[in-house]
């Protein structure tokens, strides 16, 4: 079974178009996290929740929304989306500091 | 911010033959990890070394840590054509929130 698993894989859509993300771990986690990987590879957090808390924002525009129904899923929504926000966006769980564990990614293209 | 800094940001060595990467970082930790990133994969996690810990290994991987530097290294050694990918330290910084601060990433090529 897949530890972390998003969907989509791959997401190509047009500009001002509002979607989702979408995350659930398996592992009984605390913490979730939503990271952007932009095109020259940096990766930046975004977003965390602990037990459906949110603990992190990294300022972030508000188009884009976290929401935790529940401490394994993560979702994420994004609105009037933009050529900018064309990236890989990675969910990610940990526990405890360590065991960090990343999903495989959803390649968002904005067109 | 970002934390860590990787060097070299790319590497090319030929199959056998250790490769080194580096890590500089600017705050305190509470550990270090390093990942692989395949070419349009996920992140997979590596080693682990906890700030108290100077030196990891785990199978061709030798990890050190350097606190009163604040860097740190990863050695991969007899390297394998497999090994090609982009590596990236990443930091839990000390006091702050649960989270990591990833560097720009090492792009490691290994030739057959």
């Amino acid at each position: 079974d897949t530890a972390v698993s998003q969907t989509p894989k791959y997401l190509v859509t047009q500009m001002g178009n509002d979607k989702s993300i979408k995350c659930e771990q398996n592992l009984g986690h605390d913490t979730m996290y939503w990271y952007k990987q932009d095109s020259k590879k940096f990766l930046k957090i975004m977003f965390s929740y602990n037990n459906k808390e949110l603990i992190i924002n990294e300022t972030v525009p508000n188009r884009f929304s976290p929401k935790s129904p529940d401490k394994a899923h993560l979702n994420l929504h994004i609105n009037s989306l933009e050529l900018g926000d064309s990236a890989v966006y990675f969910c990610a769980s940990s526990q405890g500091r360590v065991g960090y564990t990343f999903g495989s990614g959803t390649r968002l293209t904005v067109v | 911010s970002q934390q860590g800094e990787e060097d070299p940001q790319a590497l090319s060595i030929q199959e056998g033959e250790n490769a080194t990467m580096n890590c500089s970082y600017k705050t305190s930790i509470n550990n270090l990890q390093w990942y692989r990133q395949n070419s349009g994969r996920g992140l997979v996690h590596l080693i682990l070394i906890r700030s108290n810990e100077r030196e990891k290994h785990s199978g061709r991987l030798r990890v050190t840590l350097d606190t009163s530097k604040k860097s740190s290294s990863l050695l991969i050694t007899a390297s394998r054509a497999a090994d090609t990918a982009s590596y990236f330290c990443a930091t839990d910084t000390q006091g702050g929130s649960e989270k990591l601060v990833f560097g720009k990433g090492t792009k490691l090529t290994v030739n057959p």
